[in-house]
């Protein structure tokens, strides 16, 4: 039972466009998400996230956006730069469990 | 402030034998989980452990599978009896509590 689906295996993108990785969710009772990025070889690194309270949360160059209603967030990179090349992992928790529930990834790609 | 130190990063181990994968935490972090990564899948939470105490293993396949996190010294995950199917990245995540999870460059099992 896949509670936490990114749809795009993955995603190609020129350099100084946007980014946009997109997330769904079936489980009703998440109320906080997260985006971690992973680079090869490397464990995944935190980079931003949102609470269910909220509907927009932006830091830098990175914004995250959560429709609650069509259980879907996603992920905005603007502009878009070759460091960004890395795989992009959706989590989600529940109110009062401490386990995070992972997408299966999204590969994203910068082009020069 | 040293990160989440996972040990080995590589392990070799033929079928039947023992696997054990060790996980210091952060320091001031009291919260470790366990999540594995097949190839090509995403990460998979297996068990998450308080000091001397297993919150949640709700994860963990039911045989030969087994963690621990003692009073003193790193968290354990063991695997007895490994088989191919064990092959995986093991990712060891830790925190002060709940939400963001910081996490250890992995531990890469191949078992021949």
């Amino acid at each position: 039972d896949q509670q936490v689906k990114q749809n795009s295996p993955s995603l190609s993108v020129q350099e100084g466009r946007i980014s946009i990785l997109n997330c769904d969710y079936t489980n009703s009772m998440f109320d906080y998400f997260l985006w971690y990025k992973k680079y090869p070889a490397e464990g995944p690194t935190f980079l931003i996230s949102i609470s269910s309270i909220k509907d927009k949360n932006e830091d830098g160059r990175f914004t995250v956006f959560l429709n609650k209603s069509a259980k879907h967030l996603s992920l905005h990179i603007v502009p878009s730069q070759p460091g960004d090349s890395a795989v992009y992992f959706c989590a989600a928790r529940t109110t009062g469990a401490q386990k995070l529930v992972f997408g299966q990834g999204t590969r994203l790609t910068i082009n020069p | 402030n040293a990160g989440v130190m996972q040990n080995p990063r590589h392990l070799v181990r033929r079928r039947g034998q023992e696997a054990r994968l060790r996980c210091s935490p952060m320091k001031g972090h009291s919260h470790v989980y366990w999540y594995r990564q097949l190839p090509e899948e995403g990460l998979k939470f297996m068990v998450y452990l308080q000091k001397e105490n297993i919150i949640d293993e709700s994860g963990m396949p039911k045989e030969r599978f087994s963690a621990e996190f003692p009073k003193e010294g790193p968290s354990i995950l063991r695997i007895q009896q490994v088989v191919r199917g064990d092959s995986a990245a093991y990712f060891c995540a830790s925190s002060p509590w709940g939400n963001v999870l910081t996490f250890g460059a992995g531990s890469r099992l191949t078992v021949l």
